[in-house]
């Protein structure tokens, strides 16, 4: 079946080190989404992504990077940079950017141990 | 309305009540917006996706309408089911300053039970 995977769903990683999130579509889409949520606020946009080799910042970049080497794949890294650790993220795709409805993974969270 | 916000944050209502939330987004350069029902422990999914001013779309016992000239939706749900207990969010793409449309941003969403 088509869809999202993002992995891993738990992450426990150390204080001090970078970790890498997955995403993996294959919906054929161009446009590709990072967002994360915080406790008691709405879906925030880290990076997103409207072709191969291209990626633009969102609202909250700052200690975050990514990559898209490939259609099918935008892994996200959280940079020990990041304040807020324990946020729960999101990927998502859209056929292209804003128009169509996008697309989710189930999550990850990642934990610092 | 600079940003895309949501009313009210929270809603607790009773099975078989209906009810409504709100969504207003900047008017300007409007090209699309978006609902999705986001329940616990899955995936937020598409529910409309709306382009054109006073167009009303309806799925089962959800509807929504847009008004795009004053910058808002509605969507209404009939005879609320304790299975629509979810967080309902919008979502409106916004011109990346380019020639597409870039960043989709979410309001801060409507957290609805439904008690049976």
């Amino acid at each position: 079946d088509g869809g999202i995977t993002q992995s891993p769903k738990y992450l426990f990683r150390k204080e001090g080190q970078n970790v890498t999130l997955s995403c993996e579509q294959n919906l054929n889409h161009d446009a590709m989404y990072w967002y994360r949520q915080d406790p008691g606020q709405g879906l925030r946009l880290i990076y997103y992504s409207q072709i191969v080799n291209d990626f633009q910042k969102g609202d909250i970049a700052e200690g975050y990077s990514v990559s898209r080497e490939k259609k099918e794949s935008f892994p996200l890294t959280v940079t020990s940079a990041q304040k807020n650790p324990t946020a729960f993220y999101l990927c998502a795709s859209s056929l292209i950017t804003g128009g169509p409805e996008a697309f989710f993974g189930q999550g990850t969270r990642p934990t610092v141990v | 309305i600079l940003n895309v916000e949501q009313s009210p944050q929270s809603l607790h209502v009773q099975e078989g009540d209906s009810t409504n939330f709100t969504c207003s987004f900047p008017s300007s350069n409007f090209y699309a917006l978006h609902w999705y029902r986001w329940e616990t422990a899955k995936s937020p999914e598409a529910l409309f996706v709306m382009t054109l001013n006073g167009d009303e779309k309806k799925k089962g016992r959800i509807s929504a309408t847009l008004n795009t000239k004053e910058g808002y939706s509605y969507l209404y749900i009939k005879g609320s089911q304790p299975e629509d207990s979810a967080t309902y969010l919008c979502a409106n793409p916004s011109n990346a300053g380019g020639t597409s449309y870039g960043k989709l941003t979410f309001g801060q969403g409507t957290i609805l039970t439904v008690h049976p």
